[in-house]
């Protein structure tokens, strides 16, 4: 079973920033938090993970809460090319990743 | 570099055949994984390996079988095709993290 919730839907101006959340309420004090998107049904894509400590890469920025409970992903300046499903999956051991059904992120122009 | 590479990329089958669908990585990794995914739905683990020789179950492994013989390969098997297992499956292969994934096999069962 996914071990994280997320809300079905977003929308998003176009050049503002996109903002995911993302509950993992019982996560594990080891279990890294990654985030992938998949657009049109390809392969999912990476975008960035975390442990405890805010991350940012040239994609994305990964805020989580301190009691790691929760997280948000940020795109900065969304663009039209950033519609897609963004999933929000804890990490098992074995590397086992557990997907749930996503968000659907829509950016409008 | 190819990456990871899923042959066929579409297919239809009768309900009882067997098929076999190949995933090939060019990256040395030594995890590779099969998911399937259904539609509006996310990814479920089939099988995964985290070496030439071993596999293990995922989340959802009936039905399927898969081997890992080399680290390059490693090949999904439906040996009764059934109308349920009609699905898009994705392969992936990771050295530690991330995940990369392979353009997917949507595979239909009639």
């Amino acid at each position: 079973d996914a071990k994280t919730t997320q809300p079905p839907s977003m929308d998003c101006a176009e050049g503002r920033a996109a903002n995911l959340p993302c509950n993992h309420s019982t996560i594990s004090g080891n279990e890294y938090v990654y985030w992938y998107r998949q657009i049109h049904s390809q392969g999912p894509q990476y975008i960035i993970h975390g442990l405890k400590n805010n991350e940012t890469n040239e994609m994305a920025s990964l805020i989580i809460t301190e009691d790691r409970k929760s997280s948000t992903l940020i795109l900065p300046h969304a663009t039209l090319r950033d519609t897609a499903v963004y999933y929000c999956i804890v990490r098992v051991i074995g590397n086992q990743f557990y997907f749930g059904t996503g968000t659907s992120l829509t950016v409008i122009p | 570099n190819a990456g990871v590479t899923q042959t066929p990329k579409f297919r239809i089958l009768k309900i009882g055949q067997s098929m076999t669908l190949q995933c090939t990585q060019d990256m040395n990794h030594n995890y590779m994984y099969w998911y399937r995914q259904d539609p509006g739905m996310g990814l479920k683990l089939i099988y995964y390996s985290v070496g030439a020789g071993i596999t293990d179950k995922g989340e959802v492994p009936n039905g399927y079988n898969v081997s890992r013989s080399t680290t390059e390969d490693f090949p999904l098997r439906l040996e009764l095709a059934a109308p349920s297992q009609t699905s898009v499956y994705f392969c992936a292969s990771s050295f530690g993290e991330p995940q990369h994934f392979g353009d997917g096999t949507r595979l239909s069962i009639l």
